[in-house]
């Protein structure tokens, strides 16, 4: 079975420096993907980043790296210079190798950003 | 932004009755999804539909049924609401199922069923 886990329930940055959110995934398939969604506290989940199993560079979007570490199974969600507006709650998500489209969810972690 | 609508956005109702909820895309997309967000648990998947008339059971389906007549909607009912699925529900669509496909998510329906 595939399984995520967010070991963060919630953290705290200060303004301009950069927070590692830690993911966790347990699956069997050889290829699936894991994405980051943001949630803000007005509710709708807003799609961050993506890393495919077989991608061979960490995937970066702007200020947002994915630290995609296979053998540990991990894919840690890096924002850089944190800013207010970064303060939600993050999701880690992946798709396995169906073709069903699927996601499965961990728990989420809430980040603030301090001023 | 990709055309997702939820109706309706929040809904009270008894224990006992039945609820529907819709999910309109504008996008063309053939996967569709529905999941219930409660604290502690992420979102977990109840129905998702891979075209027309053609859907299939997610991790927490039991209560809950789906139907999709038409490319653009897909239907989530809870036959006889409880309290336990109390919620926020999200429809989600993507283009594709395999490969990276990301997913596109409405803007939620709030559930309260007293």
């Amino acid at each position: 079975a595939q399984k995520i886990t967010q070991t963060q329930p919630g953290m705290f940055v200060q303004e301009k420096e950069a927070v590692t959110l830690d993911c966790t995934y347990d699956t069997s398939d050889q290829s699936y993907g894991l994405f980051w969604y943001k949630q803000p506290s007005s509710g709708e989940m807003i799609f961050l980043i993506y890393q495919g199993s077989y991608d061979e560079q960490n995937a970066t979007e702007g200020r947002y790296s994915l630290n995609f570490q296979k053998a540990r199974k991990s894919a840690n969600l890096v924002i850089s210079a944190s800013q207010l507006g970064d303060s939600a709650m993050y999701f880690c998500a992946m798709k396995g190798s169906s073709n069903t489209g699927k996601l499965i969810f961990g728990q989420g972690t809430t980040l603030q950003v301090k001023p | 932004d990709a055309g997702i609508t939820q109706s309706p956005r929040h809904k009270v109702t008894e224990t006992g009755t039945p609820v529907t909820l819709r999910c309109h895309q504008t996008e063309n997309h053939r996967y569709m999804y529905w999941y219930r967000q409660d604290p502690g648990h992420g979102l977990r998947l109840i129905h998702y539909s891979y075209g027309v008339k053609d859907t299939d059971k997610g991790e927490v389906s039991d209560g809950y049924s789906v139907s999709r007549s038409k490319t653009e909607d897909f239907l989530l009912t809870l036959e006889s609401a409880t309290s336990s699925q109390t919620s926020v529900y999200f429809c989600a669509i993507s283009e594709e199922g395999r490969g990276y496909n990301e997913q596109f998510f409405g803007p939620g329906t709030r559930l309260t069923v007293l």
